[in-house]
């Protein structure tokens, strides 16, 4: 029960674009598409931004993206906004366990 | 709406045992799989387990089997995480959230409780 893989960090200015990778295995991201990302500000509850690889819920702005490939996911923010600078996890359902990602923190300079 | 509010902060000794509620209100709570995730200082989101309350059927993170139970009440609407032999490195904060799907203990979790600091500490 290995956390997934992603960047420890990534930065872009506003109105830019970034993609966060998030690297399984074929037990977890390879195998289930109950893929799942959240945005994490400091002190606050983490928020759902994307669910079942692609899907965004109510109230997400279509800025916010995901995708699979393989064992690998990936979370691309466009339009990048000052408030956007925050931790972000992935997620991944395994059949008897879920795991995250160890997160990626989003600098917007 | 669906909300969900956790129990206070709580200060353990170590290897002591510790007790989260997690009260649901506002929609459908027996149906919907509530999961606890913590993190530590400086560390990122750890899946604990998770627990379908009309099921009763649970899921417990290898790392946590054998010292961590979750449990719900259907009465009162609340899960419940008990973890036992606390050390230090229990020191975070503990989330608990439901899932976006019913009946399904791996569906992506759409709602979350405030969180719960719990400290272990001599």
């Amino acid at each position: 029960q290995s956390a997934l893989t992603q960047p420890r960090s990534v930065s872009g200015s506003p109105g830019q674009s970034v993609t966060i990778s998030c690297t399984g295995t074929r037990s977890d991201i390879g195998d289930y598409n109950s893929v799942s990302w959240y945005q994490h500000h400091p002190g606050k509850a983490p928020k759902l931004l994307i669910y079942d690889v692609t899907k965004r819920p109510s109230g997400v702005p279509d800025r916010f993206s995901g995708s699979k490939s393989g064992i690998t996911a990936s979370l691309t923010i466009s339009g990048l906004q000052t408030d956007d600078e925050a931790d972000y996890y992935c997620c991944s359902f395994a059949g008897s366990y879920t795991v995250f990602g160890g997160g990626t923190k989003l600098t917007v300079l | 709406q669906v909300q969900l509010v956790q129990s206070g902060a709580e200060v353990k000794r170590p290897q002591s045992s510790l007790k989260v509620s997690c009260k649901s209100s506002g929609g459908s709570f027996s149906s919907y799989a509530v999961s606890w995730v913590r993190q530590a200082p400086g560390q990122g989101l750890e899946w604990m387990g998770g627990i379908i309350p009309i099921s009763g059927t649970s899921n417990i993170a290898r790392q946590f089997q054998g010292r961590v139970t979750i449990s719900a009440d259907e009465h009162t609407s609340i899960v419940y995480m008990e973890m036992g032999r606390l050390i230090s490195e229990d020191t975070a904060v503990y989330y608990c959230a439901r899932g976006y799907y019913s009946n399904y203990l791996g569906s992506a979790f759409e709602i979350w409780g405030q969180g719960t600091m719990v400290t272990v500490s001599a």
